[in-house]
């Protein structure tokens, strides 16, 4: 597609549900972020995939917190028992290269998660 | 490690006026440096990069940042405001592979 796609754009849950999150980059990018941003706050990183594999998962704050991206494209974060605490707008960004330095990463619109 | 400080939560300018962003960063090497706008409801979008070619950035919608290393700083500026830069701006660092963001600054523009 022409941009980088969010699914859902709003989602309302309930503490201690599962939610799924997707993120469909640019054709052809091969690096995928994922961010958190809650209010007030800039954007915070969560976990970076180069193709199929996580480069770089420092930024998840716990195991209740998970992503994949199987066949190096679209890719899913998994929160399990969310909590209040999750909620926040899920970004998501891709880039043509690995590296946020070497190369401009086109971020989505966002997740925006709410948990009751 | 590296870390972005924006001064200012908020920042007012009438239109026409000039707008200044601050942002100091730190980091163990040589950085990247960012500046990204966000409307509401919209994807956070590039406004400039820097990348060691030239310390004066120029960006999209007139704005441009100077990297200072002797001051740790990339402050954003634009010589008249319009209303439609309204909106919320962050600085972001990376040596390399990851983005780190300041907390960001929102920019109110008045007629």
């Amino acid at each position: 597609g022409a941009g980088v796609s969010q699914t859902p754009s709003n989602k309302v849950t309930e503490k201690g549900k599962y939610v799924e999150l997707r993120c469909d980059p640019i054709s052809g990018h091969t690096a995928l972020y994922w961010y958190r941003q809650s209010l007030g706050q800039g954007p915070e990183f969560l976990i970076y995939f180069q193709g199929t594999g996580a480069a770089d998962d420092s930024g998840l704050p716990n195991d209740r917190f998970f992503a994949v991206r199987p066949e190096g494209s679209v890719s899913t974060l998994k929160i399990q028992r969310t909590e209040r605490g999750d909620s926040a707008v899920y970004l998501c960004a891709s880039s043509l290269g690995s590296g946020a330095g070497a190369n401009v990463l086109t971020f989505g619109a966002g997740s925006r998660l709410t948990v009751l | 490690a590296q870390s972005v400080t924006q001064l200012g939560s908020h920042v007012s300018v009438s239109e026409g006026a000039l707008v200044l962003l601050r942002c100091n960063y730190s980091s163990s090497v040589p950085p990247y440096l960012f500046w990204y706008v966000q409307y509401p409801n919209q994807g956070l979008q590039l406004l400039l990069k820097y990348t060691s070619a030239a310390t004066l950035v120029k960006g999209i919608n007139g704005f441009e940042a100077e990297f200072k290393k002797s001051e740790t700083s990339f402050h954003l500026t634009k010589p008249s405001a319009h209303m439609s830069d309204a909106a919320e701006y962050f600085c972001a660092v990376t040596p390399h592979s990851t983005l780190t963001f300041g907390k960001g600054t929102m920019l109110l523009v008045s007629p």
